[in-house]
């Protein structure tokens, strides 16, 4: 089983639609939770960091539920610059250090 | 650009060559990361820093891998003997740690040198 698992997609949805992702993590341990962002090409950029009590940014909420280990991102009224890939990263214990793993990303398609 | 930089961008090799990676982060960065990723994939670690030390190998890493920050600044990536199912970017990212040596959140990730090995 993956460290970080997510759904790769693609998601593929109209402009102004509400779309949601989900990721899961193997490790009770983790600490720290993140979503990035990833143009074709391009290198990974941070989109949000993950609080435990939920947080919000502009069209952008991510979740943690510590419980069932996963995190999610809604987007909401999605634009077609949105299209992208949405990588999850989760900070996991490796000997005495916490390294910053991500999953493989989950692909999202916005089409006018 | 005080961005992460990566040299070269491109390397096109033969198998069984040694090819060599450079990484210049972020001035005031104390942590420094390589990933490597694959089509479809999302980056996978390889090893980090902090200043000069190497703190992390990936056990995925062979001993044809290694990796250098001699004075805390650059970084060097070197994998010898290259075969074909090395091809892949190779990501460099740096990141501040904060005064507890906690790690603040965000990596900054130089465009990254993609190696195609033939």
């Amino acid at each position: 089983r993956k460290e970080v698992e997510q759904d790769p997609g693609p998601f593929n949805v109209p402009e102004g639609a509400t779309v949601a992702f989900n990721c899961t993590y193997s490790n009770s341990a983790s600490q720290s939770f993140f979503w990035y962002r990833q143009d074709c090409r391009k290198e990974p950029k941070l989109l949000m960091s993950v609080y435990s009590s939920g947080n919000e940014d502009g069209r952008f909420t991510a979740q943690l539920n510590r419980a069932s280990q996963y995190i999610s991102l809604l987007i909401r009224d999605s634009k077609l610059s949105d299209s992208a890939t949405y990588l999850c990263v989760v900070r996991l214990a490796s000997g005495g250090s916490y390294i910053p793993t991500f999953g493989r990303g989950t692909s999202l398609i916005v089409h006018p | 650009d005080t961005g992460v930089s990566q040299d070269p961008r491109h390397k096109i090799t033969k198998r069984g060559q040694n090819v060599t990676f450079r990484c210049d982060p972020i001035s005031e960065h104390n942590r420094l990361y390589w990933y490597r990723q694959t089509l479809g994939q999302g980056p996978e670690f390889l090893t980090y820093f902090q200043n000069e030390a190497q703190l992390e190998k990936s056990r995925l890493l062979s001993d044809r891998f290694s990796a250098e920050r001699p004075k805390g600044s650059f970084s060097t990536l070197e994998i010898q003997r290259t075969e074909q199912g090395d091809s892949a970017m190779y990501l460099c990212a740096s990141s501040q740690a904060g005064p507890d040596l906690r790690f603040t959140g965000e990596l900054f990730f130089g465009e990254g040198s993609r190696l195609t090995v033939l």
